[in-house]
């Protein structure tokens, strides 16, 4: 199975700030995804990258951005944390093939944003 | 759009079967998950049926499939405290070659 790691399990940034989050796989699938989890909302997908340097938004990409320099990192970027954007942060692995979509998830970062 | 739903919360007695229901709006779905998520961690995958079953059963756990009702159980027998967590529902929607739509999830409460 894959294994996914990200930077931080808690982090705490003021309004404002720069805000980066990593994703670390340590296999070469393609797929990687960058979820918020809210009590009571499930998880709402964020940005998904498919490859190196390729991207698409999924539902709620506003505040946010990403970047996929390298086959295993996937960061999500805050440009200027608002206090709304304190959340769960989950990262995932997508493997394609017979188990279509299935997902291998990283820890959780916990951001609060003050 | 599609749509995956469940209950917030579950609370049964420890040595009882738990059953967690979920419904879903895409009847061309092909896979269909649990994840649960403990506390304090990421999700991991518990179990998946494929759209032309109507049951699995992997040790303790039973997943039932009701295609024409688009509902979705998860039944774990006797349940322990260990199982304590948050379960979620999530669908593959036909044709996408990436997406889970995701319910809310489930907090499974285990009285003792």
């Amino acid at each position: 199975d894959v294994k996914v790691t990200q930077s931080s399990r808690y982090l705490v940034k003021r309004t404002g700030e720069k805000v980066f989050l990593e994703c670390v796989q340590d296999m070469d699938h393609e797929n990687m995804f960058w979820y918020r989890q809210d009590p009571g909302l499930g998880l709402r997908l964020i940005y998904f990258s498919y490859d190196v340097k390729m991207k698409e938004k999924g539902d709620i990409p506003e505040g946010y951005s990403v970047s996929r320099e390298k086959k295993e990192r996937f960061s999500l970027i805050l440009e200027s944390a608002s206090t709304n954007q304190t959340s769960m942060y989950l990262c995932a692995v997508g493997l394609a093939g017979e188990r279509l979509n299935e997902q291998y998830f990283g820890p959780g970062t916990r951001l609060t944003v003050t | 759009g599609e749509d995956v739903e469940q209950s917030l919360f579950l609370s049964v007695r420890e040595g009882d079967s738990s059953v967690i229901n979920c419904t879903y709006t895409d009847s061309s779905s092909t896979y269909l998950y649990w994840y649960k998520q403990e506390p304090g961690a990421g999700l991991q995958l518990l179990t998946y049926i494929f759209s032309n079953m109507d049951m699995k059963q992997d040790q303790r756990l039973t997943v039932l499939l009701n295609k024409k009702d688009k509902h979705l159980s998860l039944r774990i027998a006797d349940t322990q405290t260990g199982d304590s967590a948050i379960y979620f529902c999530a669908e593959t929607p036909q044709g996408s070659n990436y997406q889970l739509i995701w319910g809310a999830g489930t907090k499974l409460i285990i009285k003792p």
